[in-house]
């Protein structure tokens, strides 16, 4: 059974870091794209990040590009997601998804994790 | 970006009834659109991947067709447990992008 544990949310203030963790299980990891898809309170979806199997391709949204960095650990089957010079707008809920196919980017999402909630404010 | 508009943004429906949901893509997308479910206070969860393809598990009530920039997502049968907000959203550029939702409601 795919398990996908998120972690690393809380409250950061205007200009400040988190890092996010996501431990998976279940599958065959490396062979995945992993992805970040964000929900703010009451709104829609968004992808800010994915990264390939390998590790080698990565995507950020424009929002994001340049303020975070995705990265895995294939030996521990876990994805980060680093979160600089946050602001008030980056608040969501952060979901860990894994692809359904092995591509460059994420696709189609197929398994999420619970979410992790971050709350970006003074 | 390619933008997804769903609709309606809401519905409400009686127990058994047929529930449709339109996507419209801003530009010809060929299949790459899915289908998610999310119920309240809840992850979203894939129903329909690439227009038509019900994932593994997934009742049949549920089903998906279209193509290019028009798309329906269909509840052949409106159950009680289904219940939620549903999204379309196409992969076929980056970004990928999400349709608003439509949130479906018992009557």
């Amino acid at each position: 059974e795919v398990q996908l544990l998120d972690s690393g949310g809380g409250l950061a203030q205007p200009g400040g870091s988190l890092r996010l963790s996501c431990a998976a299980s279940g599958f065959t990891y490396i062979n995945y794209v992993m992805s970040w898809v964000r929900q703010a309170p009451g709104k829609g979806l968004q992808c800010v990040s994915s990264i390939s199997g390998s590790g080698s391709s990565t995507y950020y949204a424009d929002s994001v590009k340049g303020r975070f960095t995705i990265s895995r650990d294939n030996s521990k089957n876990t994805v980060f997601l680093q979160m600089k010079s946050l602001r008030a707008e980056d608040t969501a809920i952060y979901y860990c998804v894994k692809d359904f196919y092995n591509g460059d980017y994420g696709t189609v999402f197929d398994h999420w994790g619970q979410g992790t909630l971050v709350t970006v404010s003074a | 970006d390619i933008q997804m508009t769903q609709s309606p943004s809401s519905l409400s429906a009686s127990v058994g009834d047929r529930v449709t949901i339109t996507c419209q893509a801003s530009q010809d997308i060929r299949n790459y659109l899915n289908w998610y479910q999310q119920k309240p206070g809840k992850a979203p969860k894939l129903l329909i991947y690439d227009t038509s393809n019900l994932k593994t598990g997934v009742p049949s009530r549920f089903s998906g067709s279209g193509s290019a920039t028009d798309f329906t997502f269909t509840i052949s049968s409106l159950q009680p447990e289904d219940i939620a907000t549903y999204y379309c959203q196409q992969y076929k550029k980056l970004p990928v992008t999400f349709g608003g939702g439509t949130k479906v409601e018992i009557k």
